[in-house]
Protein backbone atom coordinates (compact mmCIF):
# COMPACT_ATOMS: atom_id res chain seq x y z
CA UNK A 1 0.00 0.00 0.00
CA UNK A 2 1.81 3.19 -1.25
CA UNK A 3 -0.35 5.96 -0.26
CA UNK A 4 -2.21 8.41 -1.61
CA UNK A 5 1.11 10.15 -3.93
CA UNK A 6 0.87 13.88 -5.36
CA UNK A 7 3.48 15.92 -7.65
CA UNK A 8 5.47 17.60 -7.56
CA UNK A 9 5.66 18.38 -3.44
CA UNK A 10 6.35 22.25 -4.14
CA UNK A 11 5.72 24.54 -6.75
CA UNK A 12 6.75 28.22 -7.23
CA UNK A 13 5.68 29.81 -10.33
CA UNK A 14 5.46 33.57 -11.83
CA UNK A 15 1.73 34.98 -11.95
CA UNK A 16 -0.07 34.65 -14.80
CA UNK A 17 1.62 30.79 -16.21
CA UNK A 18 0.09 27.91 -15.79
CA UNK A 19 0.45 25.08 -13.44
CA UNK A 20 -0.60 21.33 -13.52
CA UNK A 21 -0.65 18.86 -10.70
CA UNK A 22 -0.73 15.31 -10.13
CA UNK A 23 -2.70 12.73 -7.75
CA UNK A 24 -2.56 9.14 -7.70
CA UNK A 25 -4.91 7.51 -5.51
CA UNK A 26 -4.76 4.49 -3.90
CA UNK A 27 -5.27 1.93 -6.20
CA UNK A 28 -8.70 0.38 -5.99
CA UNK A 29 -10.00 3.92 -4.51
CA UNK A 30 -13.18 4.84 -7.11
CA UNK A 31 -13.08 8.44 -4.86
CA UNK A 32 -10.74 11.13 -5.53
CA UNK A 33 -11.18 14.55 -3.83
CA UNK A 34 -9.40 17.69 -4.33
CA UNK A 35 -8.87 20.17 -1.14
CA UNK A 36 -6.95 23.65 -1.20
CA UNK A 37 -5.45 24.50 2.69
CA UNK A 38 -4.03 28.12 3.34
CA UNK A 39 -2.33 29.22 6.10
CA UNK A 40 -3.74 29.16 9.48
CA UNK A 41 -6.90 27.34 8.14
CA UNK A 42 -8.54 23.90 7.59
CA UNK A 43 -8.70 22.57 4.20
CA UNK A 44 -11.62 23.40 1.87
CA UNK A 45 -13.08 21.58 -0.88
CA UNK A 46 -12.45 22.11 -4.50
CA UNK A 47 -13.94 19.05 -6.33
CA UNK A 48 -14.69 15.54 -6.15
CA UNK A 49 -14.93 12.24 -8.77
CA UNK A 50 -16.50 8.65 -8.67
CA UNK A 51 -14.65 6.95 -11.28
CA UNK A 52 -14.03 8.98 -13.96
CA UNK A 53 -17.35 11.62 -13.67
CA UNK A 54 -16.35 14.72 -11.78
CA UNK A 55 -19.63 14.70 -9.61
CA UNK A 56 -19.15 18.24 -7.48
CA UNK A 57 -17.14 21.19 -7.66
CA UNK A 58 -17.17 24.04 -4.88
CA UNK A 59 -17.92 27.48 -5.90
CA UNK A 60 -13.94 28.44 -5.11
CA UNK A 61 -13.18 26.07 -8.45
CA UNK A 62 -13.06 29.34 -10.58
CA UNK A 63 -13.05 29.41 -14.33
CA UNK A 64 -9.22 28.97 -14.13
CA UNK A 65 -9.27 26.18 -12.78
CA UNK A 66 -10.00 22.23 -14.11
CA UNK A 67 -9.91 18.69 -12.99
CA UNK A 68 -9.65 15.78 -14.66
CA UNK A 69 -9.33 12.01 -13.80
CA UNK A 70 -9.39 10.49 -17.15
CA UNK A 71 -10.23 6.62 -16.71
CA UNK A 72 -10.83 7.00 -13.34
CA UNK A 73 -7.16 6.33 -12.19
CA UNK A 74 -4.72 9.44 -11.48
CA UNK A 75 -6.04 12.83 -11.52
CA UNK A 76 -4.91 16.22 -12.82
CA UNK A 77 -5.65 19.75 -11.68
CA UNK A 78 -4.70 22.76 -13.60
CA UNK A 79 -4.52 26.45 -12.92
CA UNK A 80 -4.75 28.64 -15.79
CA UNK A 81 -3.00 32.53 -15.12
CA UNK A 82 -2.52 31.82 -11.36
CA UNK A 83 -2.64 34.83 -9.36
CA UNK A 84 -0.85 35.38 -5.74
CA UNK A 85 -4.24 34.21 -4.22
CA UNK A 86 -3.49 30.49 -5.46
CA UNK A 87 -1.01 30.41 -3.01
CA UNK A 88 -1.88 27.61 -1.09
CA UNK A 89 -1.28 23.55 -0.44
CA UNK A 90 -3.08 21.71 -2.81
CA UNK A 91 -4.58 18.59 -1.09
CA UNK A 92 -5.19 14.93 -3.17
CA UNK A 93 -7.52 12.92 -1.07
CA UNK A 94 -9.03 9.21 -1.81
CA UNK A 95 -11.30 6.71 -0.35
CA UNK A 96 -13.60 3.74 -1.41
CA UNK A 97 -17.05 4.47 -1.84
CA UNK A 98 -18.97 2.79 1.31
CA UNK A 99 -16.56 3.73 3.41
CA UNK A 100 -16.25 6.89 4.65
CA UNK A 101 -12.71 7.92 5.38
CA UNK A 102 -10.41 9.74 3.17
CA UNK A 103 -6.74 9.00 3.09
CA UNK A 104 -4.99 12.14 2.18
CA UNK A 105 -1.87 12.53 0.09
CA UNK A 106 1.44 14.97 1.53
CA UNK A 107 -0.07 17.90 -0.88
CA UNK A 108 1.53 20.16 -3.34
CA UNK A 109 2.48 23.20 -2.26
CA UNK A 110 1.86 26.43 -5.04
CA UNK A 111 3.99 29.41 -4.14
CA UNK A 112 3.09 32.27 -6.83
CA UNK A 113 5.18 34.94 -7.17
CA UNK B 1 -24.59 24.86 5.08
CA UNK B 2 -22.98 22.62 7.90
CA UNK B 3 -19.99 24.09 9.71
CA UNK B 4 -17.20 23.30 12.31
CA UNK B 5 -15.80 25.22 14.55
CA UNK B 6 -12.44 24.93 16.81
CA UNK B 7 -12.21 27.53 19.28
CA UNK B 8 -8.81 26.74 20.87
CA UNK B 9 -6.36 27.98 17.74
CA UNK B 10 -3.45 26.76 20.09
CA UNK B 11 -3.33 24.29 22.91
CA UNK B 12 -0.40 22.67 25.14
CA UNK B 13 0.40 19.88 27.43
CA UNK B 14 2.61 18.57 29.52
CA UNK B 15 4.79 15.14 28.52
CA UNK B 16 1.96 11.85 29.92
CA UNK B 17 -0.54 14.33 30.82
CA UNK B 18 -4.41 14.58 29.65
CA UNK B 19 -5.34 17.43 26.81
CA UNK B 20 -9.29 17.91 25.56
CA UNK B 21 -9.53 19.34 22.22
CA UNK B 22 -13.05 21.17 21.69
CA UNK B 23 -15.17 21.41 18.28
CA UNK B 24 -18.43 22.42 17.41
CA UNK B 25 -20.70 22.07 14.74
CA UNK B 26 -23.96 23.31 13.23
CA UNK B 27 -25.99 21.36 10.81
CA UNK B 28 -29.54 20.11 10.23
CA UNK B 29 -28.65 16.81 9.67
CA UNK B 30 -29.45 13.78 11.60
CA UNK B 31 -27.32 11.23 10.11
CA UNK B 32 -23.45 12.47 9.70
CA UNK B 33 -20.15 11.67 10.59
CA UNK B 34 -17.56 13.30 12.57
CA UNK B 35 -13.40 13.57 12.22
CA UNK B 36 -10.60 14.39 13.90
CA UNK B 37 -7.60 14.49 11.74
CA UNK B 38 -3.84 15.13 12.72
CA UNK B 39 -1.41 16.93 10.72
CA UNK B 40 2.13 17.21 11.66
CA UNK B 41 4.39 19.59 10.51
CA UNK B 42 5.23 18.85 6.98
CA UNK B 43 3.85 15.57 6.70
CA UNK B 44 0.18 14.78 5.51
CA UNK B 45 -2.79 14.51 6.99
CA UNK B 46 -3.58 11.07 8.63
CA UNK B 47 -7.37 10.27 10.55
CA UNK B 48 -7.12 9.92 14.17
CA UNK B 49 -10.71 8.67 15.25
CA UNK B 50 -14.44 8.74 13.86
CA UNK B 51 -17.61 8.70 15.33
CA UNK B 52 -21.12 7.96 13.49
CA UNK B 53 -23.84 10.46 14.31
CA UNK B 54 -26.39 6.98 15.38
CA UNK B 55 -24.24 5.52 18.23
CA UNK B 56 -24.52 6.71 21.19
CA UNK B 57 -21.11 5.43 22.08
CA UNK B 58 -17.91 7.14 22.46
CA UNK B 59 -15.76 6.17 19.80
CA UNK B 60 -12.00 5.41 21.81
CA UNK B 61 -8.91 4.46 19.49
CA UNK B 62 -5.83 3.47 21.77
CA UNK B 63 -5.29 7.12 23.87
CA UNK B 64 -7.42 9.01 21.76
CA UNK B 65 -10.98 9.01 23.31
CA UNK B 66 -13.87 11.81 21.56
CA UNK B 67 -17.18 12.67 24.22
CA UNK B 68 -19.70 13.09 21.67
CA UNK B 69 -22.37 15.17 22.59
CA UNK B 70 -24.96 14.78 19.91
CA UNK B 71 -27.89 17.54 21.06
CA UNK B 72 -25.08 19.94 21.85
CA UNK B 73 -23.57 18.83 18.74
CA UNK B 74 -20.30 18.90 19.99
CA UNK B 75 -17.36 16.59 19.12
CA UNK B 76 -14.64 16.58 21.86
CA UNK B 77 -10.91 14.80 21.15
CA UNK B 78 -9.40 13.71 24.45
CA UNK B 79 -5.61 12.44 24.13
CA UNK B 80 -4.29 10.59 27.12
CA UNK B 81 -1.06 10.00 27.98
CA UNK B 82 0.18 12.90 25.54
CA UNK B 83 3.37 11.97 23.44
CA UNK B 84 6.01 14.34 22.11
CA UNK B 85 4.64 12.80 18.68
CA UNK B 86 1.52 14.39 19.55
CA UNK B 87 2.56 17.73 18.21
CA UNK B 88 0.30 18.47 15.86
CA UNK B 89 -1.97 20.44 14.46
CA UNK B 90 -5.93 18.64 15.33
CA UNK B 91 -8.56 19.46 12.43
CA UNK B 92 -12.66 18.23 13.22
CA UNK B 93 -14.60 17.48 10.01
CA UNK B 94 -17.56 16.66 9.30
CA UNK B 95 -19.70 14.54 6.44
CA UNK B 96 -22.70 13.95 5.53
CA UNK B 97 -24.27 10.19 5.85
CA UNK B 98 -26.94 10.95 3.22
CA UNK B 99 -25.48 9.46 0.16
CA UNK B 100 -27.93 10.56 -2.38
CA UNK B 101 -27.50 14.68 -1.33
CA UNK B 102 -24.84 16.68 -3.31
CA UNK B 103 -22.79 17.95 -1.16
CA UNK B 104 -22.62 14.89 1.23
CA UNK B 105 -19.17 13.22 0.04
CA UNK B 106 -17.13 16.17 1.11
CA UNK B 107 -15.37 16.91 4.25
CA UNK B 108 -15.97 19.84 5.97
CA UNK B 109 -13.43 20.99 8.08
CA UNK B 110 -12.51 23.46 11.18
CA UNK B 111 -9.63 26.03 11.36
CA UNK B 112 -7.49 23.28 13.62
CA UNK B 113 -5.95 23.50 16.98
CA UNK B 114 -2.10 23.15 17.51
CA UNK B 115 -1.11 20.96 19.88
CA UNK B 116 2.04 21.47 21.45
CA UNK B 117 3.39 18.63 23.78
CA UNK B 118 6.06 20.00 25.97
CA UNK B 119 9.00 17.56 27.39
Amino acid sequence: DTGVSQNPRHKITKRGQNVTFRCDPISEHNRLYWYRQTLGQGPEFLTYFQNEAQLEKSRLLSDRFSAERPKGSFSTLEIQRTEQGDSAMYLCASSVQGVEEQYFGPGTRLTVT
Amino acid sequence: AQTVTQSQPEMSVQEAETVTLSCTYDTSESDYYLFWYKQPPSRQMILVIRQEAYKQQNATENRFSVNFQKAAKSFSLKISDSQLGDAAMYFCAYRSATEWKSGSEKLVFGKGTKLTVNP
